[in-house]
């Protein structure tokens, strides 16, 4: 299957500052979507970018399919962010997550 | 539009028995995929459905199987459960089979075994 490895594993941010997470995948992949799973374990749709360039408020996310990673900025960050984020790619109809990046955003 | 709703949410079982969860996906999605996310593992794929027929089925034993039925809701059966299936089971879908498509994923089902 498709190796994701997602950087950092763990992040701490002061409230009010950006960061920027990264997903690397080992193969082509006809799509890629983040995610942010919530404290109660819910899966929240952040962005479905299997190319190109997206933004949704403090959120964007650039996929370069070419050079086989994703990254997703966050910006003005919130304590409401904190939460673990996904990476997820997809093949055919099978998706492959990374192991996240653990997000805690302190006031 | 309702989400994708899964039951029953929380659940303890002693190993040896067997249980059944139940995904109903977003109305008009025909995709449903299941996963397990275990703290060891993360996140894996256990199989996905489409239009009543299973179309991918990730690396898991016999005893996790699934079906979905006319209405697109789909249940996952896992018989003989073990102590190391105690996770958190989530069910995802999507309009169209679900490689090209965002997925919605349900609040997830939270199996205890004993």
């Amino acid at each position: 299957g498709i190796q994701v490895e997602q950087s950092p594993p763990d992040l701490i941010l002061q409230e009010g500052a950006n960061s920027t997470l990264r997903c690397n995948f080992s193969d082509s992949v006809n799509n890629l979507q983040w995610f942010h799973q919530n404290p109660w374990g819910q899966l929240i749709n952040l962005f479905y970018i299997p190319s190109g360039t997206k933004q949704n408020g403090r959120l964007s996310a650039t996929t370069v399919a070419t050079e086989r990673y994703s990254l997703l900025y966050i910006s003005s960050s919130q304590t409401t962010d904190s939460g673990v984020y996904f990476c997820a790619v997809a093949t055919g109809n099978q998706f492959y997550f990374g192991t996240g990046t653990s997000l805690t955003v302190i006031p | 539009k309702a989400g994708v709703t899964q039951t029953p949410r929380y659940l303890i079982k002693t190993r040896g028995q067997q249980v059944t969860l139940s995904c109903s996906p977003i109305s008009g999605h025909r995709s449903v995929s299941w996963y397990q996310q275990t703290p060891g593992q993360g996140l894996q794929f256990l199989f996905e459905y489409f239009s009543e027929t299973q179309r991918n089925k990730g690396n898991f034993p016999g005893r996790f199987s699934g079906r979905q039925f006319s209405n697109s809701r789909s249940e996952m059966n896992v018989s003989t459960l073990e102590l190391g299936d105690s996770a958190l089971y989530l069910c995802a879908s999507s309009y169209e089979t679900g490689g090209q498509e965002t997925q919605y994923f349900g609040p997830g089902t939270r199996l205890l075994v004993l």
